[in-house]
């Protein structure tokens, strides 16, 4: 398996504003991907982060309200910019571990309130 | 379609079991996952199965998948408090599980 952090934990914040979410692995991973659990429900798919590359996303998400990146094999940012309260939400970072191609593990996720 | 249907809700007593049910619509789902989502936690991979069986059991828990049907169950032998959760049922229909579609979530609560 591998070891994942996320910064914040959590936060509040007012509507207008942006916010990066950072996801720290411990090991190298071929993949990692961005999910939203909104309250209450189950996790959509954002996007998957490429290394070097643009992230490719799903539909339903654009890369100007939820840029991305990923400089390296183990990190990658999150923003959610131009807040408003329909993005509060859970933000979860996975990843799939190299040689353990069917297997996808989650961090623990970031709470983020929108007032 | 893409959907992964469970139940909202199980109500179990403390050393029962639990039978948690899952139905999904894609045939060529490759890979079906349990994962584990405790209060203010993130989720945690429990167990998965192969599209080609159709039995797996680790420890307390069995899963069984009846293709057919596409229909996946969890069953928690000897259900403790500690398996109070959200348990969510999920599909991949490649082989690097690269997009994993996850049902609604059942909550699980134990009673004494």
């Amino acid at each position: 398996s591998a070891v994942i952090s996320q910064k914040p934990s959590r936060d509040i914040c007012q509507r207008g504003t942006s916010l990066t979410i950072q996801c720290q692995v411990d090991s190298q991973v071929t993949m990692m991907f961005w999910y939203r659990q909104q309250p209450g429900q189950s996790l959509t798919l954002i996007a998957t982060a490429n290394q070097g590359s643009e992230a490719t996303y799903e539909s339903g998400f654009v890369i100007d309200k939820f840029p991305i990146s990923r400089p390296n094999l183990t990190f990658s940012t999150l923003t959610v910019s131009n807040m408003s309260p329909e993005d509060s939400s859970i933000y979860l970072c996975s990843v799939e571990v190299v040689g353990v191609s069917y297997e996808q593990y989650f961090g623990p996720g970031t709470r983020l309130t929108v007032t | 379609g893409e959907d992964v249907e469970q139940s909202l809700f199980l109500s179990v007593r403390e050393g029962d079991s639990s039978v948690i049910n899952c139905t999904y619509t894609d045939s060529s789902s490759t890979y079906l996952y349990w994962y584990k989502q405790e209060p203010g936690a993130g989720l945690q991979l429990l167990t998965y199965i192969f599209s080609n069986m159709d039995m797996k059991q680790d420890q307390r828990l069995t899963v069984l998948l009846n293709k057919k049907d596409k229909h996946l169950s969890l069953r928690i032998a000897d259900t403790q408090t500690g398996d109070s959760a959200i348990y969510f049922c999920a599909e991949s229909r490649d082989s690097s599980a690269s997009k994993i579609i996850f049902g609604s979530g059942t909550r699980l609560s134990i009673r004494p």
